[in-house]
């Protein structure tokens, strides 16, 4: 079964500040995609990538897949509070199309 | 914009007792997917339906649980019997492509 470590699992800053959080893993994906959950609601789809070293960007969010599609990383420029939130990250592999989840890195953005 | 809907937003239920929880996914979309998600863990996957046929169940889906998706639209989760490990939230989430796009906000399985 396949892993997805993501770290930190915690994160506390300042508005303004800029931040990474990873996502690892030992396996393949064939797609990765990162969602944002708030306290009480399903998690919202950010993105989905799928070439190796690819980048994506979101407004201030800047999304990257490894070379090797086995990690990737979400950079985060000057957050602001209504970035606080859980982000995720889901990648499927070994010929399953059904994404398996991290713990989740968990953003607290203080105004 | 209607999104994927879940009901109820929120049970308490005694242990033993069966509950049932439905999702009604985006209309369009053929892919519907069920999660289950505890308190510091991301969403852990429980089965998988294209269209009406239940194509993927994890182990965790126990014999206690069963899922349907009868005319391809909305779904049901109904767990038999229920345990206090049982308590989660419930997602269900809807999609064209392969991977879940849209979830819903879930229903939250207390058991007492």
């Amino acid at each position: 079964t396949q892993l997805l470590e993501q770290s930190p699992q915690f994160l506390s800053i300042q508005e303004g500040e800029n931040l990474t959080v990873y996502c690892n893993s030992s396996s393949v994906f064939s797609s990765l995609q990162w969602y944002r959950q708030e306290p009480g609601e399903g998690p919202v789809l950010l993105v989905t990538v799928v070439t190796g070293g690819e980048v994506k960007k979101l407004k201030r969010l800047t999304f990257q897949f490894g070379d090797a599609r086995k990690d990737s990383s979400l950079h985060i420029t000057a957050a602001q509070p209504g970035d606080t939130g859980l982000y995720l990250c889901a990648g499927a592999s070994g010929g399953s199309y059904i994404p398996t989840f991290g713990r989740g890195t968990s953003l607290i953005v203080h105004p | 914009d209607t999104g994927v809907s879940q009901d109820p937003r929120h049970k308490i239920t005694k242990r033993g007792q069966n509950v049932t929880f439905r999702c009604d996914p985006i209309s369009e979309h053929n892919r519907l997917y069920w999660y289950r998600q505890t308190l510091g863990q991301g969403p852990e996957f429980l089965t998988y339906f294209q269209n009406e046929a239940q194509l993927e169940k994890s182990r965790l889906l126990s014999d206690r649980f069963s899922a349907e998706r009868p005319k391809g639209s909305f779904s049901t989760l109904e767990i038999q019997r229920t345990e206090q490990g049982d308590s989660a939230m419930y997602l269900c989430a809807s999609s064209l492509g392969p991977q879940p796009q849209h979830f819903g906000d879930g229903t939250r399985l207390s058991i007492l």
